[in-house]
Parts: structure tokens; C-alpha cells; sequence
């Protein structure tokens, strides 16, 4: 089993659409949860973190983090094109001090 | 607020050569992390260092080292290279007091080609 699971896709969405990107994590200890960024040849861009259970909100994105089923989610409302990227999402782990990463979700947003 | 500076953008080295790769953090943060990524393995964690020690490692051969130095900047090395270090090498800093403020930031990163 993976560490941090997510759904390669590509995930296409309409532009102005809700895009919902999901993300499960093995260690139940897991402290931090982020979500990055990724343009085509360019390094990950920090869009979202949440570390207690619920709904974090910050412009279009929410972040949701459900820790008893180990699952945390990246809501984009009013996808734009501008948003179709792959989407990291990391973890850092009870113990030590690294940010283990998924695979990434491509997004892409039609106009 | 200057963010990470990662020295040099690209490489283009030959197989055996060693390299040196530098990243100078953000002001003030004092954790530097290294990853590799590449298309089949994604983003693999390298090292850590806070305040000029290693506080972790991942899973990659001797060849890996690091450090970083009094100022924050860090450093890494890979010796003896093979083709398949070929990657987007990336350091990420923070300011990584506490495992909850552990925001890390990306640098640009280096584009290392091993031929």
C-alpha cells in the first residue's frame, strides 16, 4: 500500500465547475496535510494546508480533512482554465520530518 | 521576500562525473528538504536538515549526500552518476521549528541530465 494515494487521472471538468481532487494517507499519525500545484515544467506551488478535521476555505479552494477515515479532499469552485495542473497532495508522518507525496491528479479545466 | 534560489537551473553532466547542487532558503527558514522527481517515481524525499544537522533520510543510495551550512544554505552531491539520476532536483525550505508549521516552499529546481 502506498503512503499517500491519489487518482492519477486526467479529471476533466467544465470551466466554472466544482473540481474535487481526493487524496487517502496510510499513517493514522499523519500530523500536516498540503495540497501543491504543479505546472507543466515548473516546481510545486503551495495552494492549501489544514491540519485539524474539517473544512479549510481560502478563495476558490477548500481543503477537507477527515482524519478517521484518512482521507483528505481539494474542492476548486468555478474551475478556470488556468487551474489544469497535476495536484500534489503530501503528508508529513507522526514521526520524522519529510513531506511524503501522491502521485499527483491531472486537472484539466475545458473552456 | 526573496524565495528559494536553486543553483544552477540545468546540468548536463556524463555518466561517472560527481555534481553539486545548491539551494539557498527563504530568510529566516532554517529546515532545507531535497527531492528528486522524476515521470516514473514522482516526488521522493532525499534529506532533511535543520540547523546543520540531518534529521532524516530517504531511502537512496550513499552516492546521495547533503549538508547545509551556518547561513541556511544547503548543499547536495551526487557522486559517481548514473543515467537514471537524471530528474528535477528540488529543495523545498521551511521554517520548521514544529511538525504542524512545517509550510515548505519550493525552489525553482535544478534540471540535472545525465548522459
Amino acid at each position: 500500500q502506498k503512503e499517500v494515494e491519489q487518482n492519477s487521472g486526467p479529471l476533466s471538468v467544465p470551466e466554472g465547475a466544482i473540481a474535487s481532487l481526493n487524496c487517502t494517507y496510510s499513517d493514522r499519525g499523519s500530523q500536516s496535510f498540503f495540497w501543491y500545484r504543479q505546472y507543466s515544467g515548473k516546481s510545486p506551488e503551495l495552494i492549501m494546508f489544514i491540519y485539524s478535521n474539517g473544512d479549510k476555505e481560502d478563495g476558490r479552494f477548500t481543503a477537507q480533512l477527515n482524519k478517521a477515515s484518512q482521507y483528505v479532499s481539494l474542492l476548486i469552485r468555478d474551475s478556470q482554465p488556468s487551474d489544469s495542473a497535476t495536484y500534489l497532495c503530501a503528508v508529513i508522518q507522526e514521526y520524522g520530518n519529510k513531506l511524503v507525496f501522491g502521485a499527483g491528479t491531472i486537472l484539466r479545466v475545458k473552456s | 521576500k526573496a524565495g528559494v534560489t536553486q543553483t544552477p537551473r540545468y546540468l548536463i553532466k556524463t555518466r561517472g562525473q560527481q555534481v553539486t547542487l545548491s539551494c539557498s532558503p527563504i530568510s529566516g527558514h532554517r529546515s532545507v528538504s531535497w527531492y528528486q522527481q522524476t515521470p516514473g517515481q514522482g516526488l521522493q524525499f532525499l534529506f532533511e536538515y535543520f540547523s546543520e544537522t540531518q534529521r532524516n533520510k530517504g531511502n537512496f543510495p550513499g552516492r546521495f549526500s547533503g549538508r547545509q551550512f551556518s547561513n541556511s544554505r544547503s548543499e547536495m552531491n551526487v557522486s559517481t552518476l548514473e543515467l537514471g539520476d537524471s530528474a528535477l532536483y528540488l529543495c523545498a525550505s521551511s521554517l520548521g521549528r514544529h511538525p504542524l508549521n512545517t509550510e515548505a516552499f519550493f525552489g525553482q529546481g535544478t534540471r540535472l541530465t545525465v548522459v
